[in-house]
């Protein structure tokens, strides 16, 4: 999964509650991305980071809020989290080849269900 | 909006056969396209990208074309094996620098022994 880290991996939670799924990667890329997959929607993008504290919305960021304190990490929280919410979430980074365009590169997922 | 379609949403051929995958979208502007392949519970892997510059690009026995003007690309597979069975997905990028696609919704493949 080219160094990237989601956690927890699963997650069942009730409505209302707060949680918060963490992306790690163990390489200094700038851009990270928090995506989810529904059925009959595919994938979607949540929010993004183009640096340390530099975040900006996706198509679907309502009731979602990020933060990256630093390069490595990027944190994806539901303040509140609602049945609609569940989903299985996807962090990303952009991989800069030598010569090439980025390519996006996934972690292996964190599947939340929310009660 | 950019809209992306992907047709089938499945599709099952046996082992040995030569299958096209098509993905078109809405609005020709576009920075690249990728490929990705998806398998059960786990995260997509990137299989090519087409830059908008490019009109195909080729990784072993997989070849994807982009025609930016008619709004398709294809993934063309040859001599499919059963290992090729998988959800693939096309996403468009729609600017420069920060990656911000818009996927597919895939088409599922099943190549059978």
């Amino acid at each position: 999964d080219a160094g990237i880290t989601q956690s927890p991996r699963h997650k069942v939670t009730e409505t209302g509650t707060p949680v918060t799924l963490r992306c790690h990667q163990t390489e200094n890329h700038r851009y990270m991305y928090w995506y989810r997959q529904d059925p009959g929607h595919g994938l979607r993008l949540i929010h993004y980071s183009y640096g340390v504290k530099d975040t900006d919305k996706g198509e679907v960021s309502d009731g979602y809020s990020v933060s990256r304190s630093k390069t490595e990490d990027f944190l994806l929280t539901l303040e509140s989290a609602t049945s609609s919410q569940t989903s299985v979430y996807f962090c990303a980074i952009s991989v800069e080849p030598s010569g090439g365009a980025n390519v996006l590169t996934f972690g292996a997922g964190s599947r939340l269900t929310v009660l | 909006k950019q809209e992306v379609t992907q047709i089938p949403a499945a599709l099952s051929v046996p082992e040995g056969e030569n299958l096209v995958l098509n993905c078109s979208f809405t609005d020709s502007a576009i920075y690249n396209l990728q490929w990705f392949r998806q398998d059960p519970g786990k995260g997509l892997t990137s299989l090519l990208l087409i830059q908008s510059s490019q009109r195909e690009q080729t990784s072993g026995r997989l070849n994807a074309s982009l025609d930016k003007s008619s709004g398709r690309s294809t993934l063309y597979i040859a001599a499919s094996q059963p290992g090729d069975s998988a959800t693939y997905l096309c996403a468009v990028d729609i600017i420069q620098g920060a990656q911000k696609l818009v996927f597919g919704q895939g088409t599922r493949l099943t190549i059978n022994p």
